[in-house]
Order: C-alpha cells, then structure tokens, then sequence
C-alpha cells in the first residue's frame, strides 16, 4: 500500500496568519492516465470528511479561494492564505492513484 | 444534492455481528464505486472495503477480510456492511462514501457509530 506521512501533525495558528501542511507518498502518485490523484480533506468536529480539493490543486465547488493545493510525483503541500476560525480541525491528504486509496494522518489545525 | 445516510451502529459484544446500511440519494447510484471508510476514537481515516457500481470489484482491508462483506442493492439505492466475528478494534465510526477522486463531487455520509464492548 501507498503510505501517506504528513506534516505537522499539530499546527498551532494565529488567525489571519497563513498555514502549510506537507503530504509526502511513498511512491509516485502518477496514474497511467497521466493524472495524480491527490485530494485534501478538511474535518471539523463532530463533523464527517469533506473533500477540499482534488487532484493536487482543483478546489471543490463552495471551497474558499484562500485554500490551495500544490505539488507532484511524491510531495504535496496544502496552504490557507489566511486562516480563519472555521477552518480549524483535521485535515488529511489521500491518495486515489493506487488501491487502496489511502489517507495520511491528519493534521491538527488549531489556535495558538 | 447527493446524500449518503448510514445506520445501523450500535453497542455490541466481542464476537457479535452487526449490519450496516448506506441509504443513497440524488446520484446515479448504480454508476458509483462505493467505499466504507472506518474511523476509530480519535484516530485516523482507514478504507475497509470498496465495492464497483455493478457489484464487482469488491476488495478489504486485511484488518477485516474474512469477516467483513460489503454489498449493494441498487435497486434501492443503498450500501450494506456485515460485520461479523466483531473484535473491540473494530470499534469506531463506520462512514460510507464515493471517496471520488476526479472533478466529481464527493459525498460523505453522517457516520455510524459502532461500539464493542463486553
């Protein structure tokens, strides 16, 4: 299986400050098809997974501009411009290129 | 809007066996690989089976093949999980979801807890 390891796994933020999670795979998450199937997830508490982005850099419809997705082949990162409260919780990287798809994990945004 | 909605969790004994439902709506169920995403208390997110739009193409994760099932009815629209020979790892919220990885939209049902406990 793909392994996922992001980082860090806490990340104490100041609001209105910028923040970056790293997601490394343990292999190429190139498919054959020539796309990467990366996605960003975002849980709140008590809440379920909701997808952000996919494919390393497409955001969901109704996603914020100030989350973005970059990277390739092994290393991704995802950064907020500019947090705010309600984007505190855990988020996790999954990857889709492999089976089985397989999420990293977690990462704890919190205020500092 | 598609919607995924689980139940059937509950509190159960070492051993016991419990069934899990995903009821679908507002998508083109049939056409849709379906996935049960475990999450035990305060841990990570862990893919236990997969199952294709036609039935096939069923896969789990080692940690429940041999006692886990998943299946669909798409006649109504709706995922199942058997869980039997259930052990006190197995504890934990119990998600259904298309886990979709391209520009179609996603959808992540509410969660099913599922407790075993003596």
């Amino acid at each position: 299986d793909v392994v996922m390891t992001q980082s860090p796994l806490s990340l104490p933020v100041t609001l209105g400050q910028p923040a970056s999670i790293s997601c490394r795979s343990s292999q190429s998450l190139v498919h054959t098809d020539g796309n990467i199937y990366l996605n960003w997830f975002q849980q709140r508490p008590g809440q379920s997974p909701r997808r952000l982005i996919y494919k390393v850099s497409n955001r969901d419809s109704g996603v914020p501009d100030r989350f973005s997705g970059s990277g390739s082949g092994t290393d991704f990162t995802l950064k907020i411009s500019r947090v705010e409260a309600e984007d505190l919780g855990v988020y996790y990287c999954m990857q889709g290129t492999q089976w089985p798809k397989t999420f990293g994990q977690g990462t704890k945004v919190e205020i500092k | 809007e598609m919607q995924l909605v689980e139940s059937g969790g509950d509190l159960v004994q070492p051993g016991g066996s419990l069934r899990l439902s995903c009821a679908a709506s507002g998508f083109p169920f049939s056409e849709f690989w379906m996935f049960w995403v475990r999450q035990a208390p305060g841990k990570g997110l862990i893919q236990i089976s997969r199952i294709k739009g036609d039935g096939s193409g069923i896969s789990y994760a080692e940690s429940v093949k041999g006692r886990f099932t998943v299946s669909r009815d798409n006649a109504k629209k709706t995922l199942y999980l058997q869980m039997n020979s259930l052990r006190a790892e197995d504890t934990g919220v119990y998600y259904c979801t298309t886990l979709t990885v391209g520009v179609t939209s996603d959808c992540w049902g509410q969660g099913t807890l599922v407790t075993v406990s003596s």
